[in-house]
């Protein structure tokens, strides 16, 4: 069972242009998300996160959006640069569970940008 | 400033036997998280220390365990290791606990374990 679903396994934009990465979920326990980039070879790199309480959180070019009626966020990148190719990764967070509290991530979207 | 190192890079290990992975985050760090990377899986989350407590968790069976001393260093240990510990595992450091502060997570490169 998916709780975090990326359904985009690759995305192909054009340098300038923006990305838009989506991500649905299906756990309503979920209360703050977080966006990951990861380059071949290399661990993670945290990029931006939101909490549940607000529907949008911006950081340079990055911007996520959280839509939590239709359990969608995506993560927007304007504008994009060939240094962003890599795969993306969303996870939900159960911080109401307290220590018990899941992490989950999704399979992740590889972008490639294309100068 | 040092990054998140992680000792050892790289692991063989037996079915059977147990083996413990370290984590020295950033400097000022609190919080520690550990994650298992894998092709078939992706990346999932084990658990996150906090000022040597647990803070959360993932669904992984008991063999997977933790702990976080007082200079904020993190041990993982695994027992009973089974083919399908074969992973990397990362951990990462932040100076507040996830979701709880917009403090980016650092990972470390990893320790790539592999289970003959």
């Amino acid at each position: 069972d998916q709780q975090v679903k990326q359904n985009s396994p690759s995305l192909s934009v054009q340098e300038g242009r923006i990305s838009i990465l989506n991500c649905d979920y299906t756990n309503s326990m979920f209360d703050y998300f977080l966006w990951y980039k990861k380059y071949p070879a290399e661990g993670p790199t945290f990029l931006i996160s939101i909490s549940s309480i607000k529907d949008k959180n911006e950081d340079g070019r990055f911007t996520v959006f959280l839509n939590k009626s239709a359990k969608h966020l995506s993560l927007h990148i304007v504008p994009s640069q060939p240094g962003d190719s890599a795969v993306y990764f969303c996870a939900g967070l159960e911080k109401s569970r307290g220590s018990q509290g899941n992490l989950i991530f999704g399979k992740g979207t590889k972008l490639s940008v294309k100068p | 400033k040092a990054g998140v190192t992680q000792t050892p890079r790289y692991l063989i290990k037996t079915r059977g036997q147990q083996v413990t992975l370290s984590c020295s985050p950033i400097s000022g760090h609190r919080s520690v998280s550990w994650y298992q990377q894998t092709p078939g899986q992706g990346l999932q989350f084990l658990f996150e220390y906090f000022s040597e407590t647990q803070r959360n968790k993932g669904n992984f069976p008991g063999r997977f365990s933790g702990r976080q001393f007082s200079n904020s260093r993190s041990e993982m240990n695994v027992s009973t290791l089974e083919l399908g510990d074969s992973a990397l595992y990362l951990c990462a450091s932040s100076l507040g606990a996830i979701g709880y502060s917009n403090q980016p997570q650092h990972f470390g490169d990893g320790t790539r374990l592999s289970i003959l």
